[in-house]
């Protein structure tokens, strides 16, 4: 059972436009949510976070939202930058101090010029 | 950041032999470190978590028989797959905790591709 869900598995997005990644989750529970990237032959690096008391979280050109009701939380990235493309995981834990993350399958990104 | 190194990054094996994948925090101590495997078109899936000086706690499905962890210092553990079969075969990724922190506090090594002939 896939309680975190990344449906689109690619995505390509013209430099400088609006890149918006999906994650949709099953749990109810959750309640702390993060973003990782990650470059090829390397492990995922983290990105940014929210917690479910916060609706939006933004961090310089990465802002993420959360939609509780929906259970769906995005990332977007403005302007996109070639430097961008990578695959991004989202994932999901219990609180926010949990070791236990749930991670979806990922999204992959390709940002061209 | 914080940097965590693993190896080796790629390993082809034979059905029967066993083999050792070691990830070490290289700049912070890491109390905790987590083993994932991640099969093709799935997501990570958390295997264990490993505390230095004491047993790894496993998740429901893994067996600890035969995924041996062994976390005896601050800055490195281990994941020994033992008598691997073909159904192992799977990208092996740890990751450490920077002592206190959340899931920012992270950091993954590069992960191992593991293929058992």
């Amino acid at each position: 059972d896939q309680q975190v869900k990344q449906n689109s598995p690619s995505l390509s997005v013209q430099e400088g436009r609006i890149s918006i990644l999906n994650c949709d989750y099953t749990n109810s529970m959750f309640d702390y949510f993060l973003w990782y990237k990650k470059y090829p032959a390397e492990g995922p690096t983290f990105l940014i976070s929210i917690s479910s008391i916060k609706d939006k979280n933004e961090d310089g050109r990465f802002t993420v939202f959360l939609n509780k009701s929906a259970k769906h939380l995005s990332l977007h990235i403005v302007p996109s930058q070639p430097g961008d493309s990578a695959v991004y995981f989202c994932a999901a834990s219990r609180s926010y101090n949990t070791d236990k993350l749930i991670f979806g399958t990922g999204t992959r990104l390709q940002v061209f010029p | 950041g914080a940097v965590v190194s693993q190896h080796p990054s790629r390993v082809i094996c034979k059905s029967g032999t066993s083999v050792k994948i070691e990830c070490r925090s290289l700049d912070f101590q890491a109390t905790t470190m987590f083993w994932y495997r991640q099969f093709p078109k799935q997501s990570l899936m958390l295997m264990a978590t490993s505390n230095e000086g004491s047993k790894a706690t496993y998740e429901q499905g893994v067996e600890k028989d035969k995924f041996l962890i062994n976390h005896a210092s601050l800055t490195l553990s281990t994941l020994t797959v033992t008598s691997a079969h073909p159904e192992d075969s799977s990208f092996y990724i740890c990751s450490a905790r920077d002592r206190a922190g959340a899931g920012e506090k992270l950091f993954f090594g590069s992960g191992t591709q593991l293929s058992v002939l």
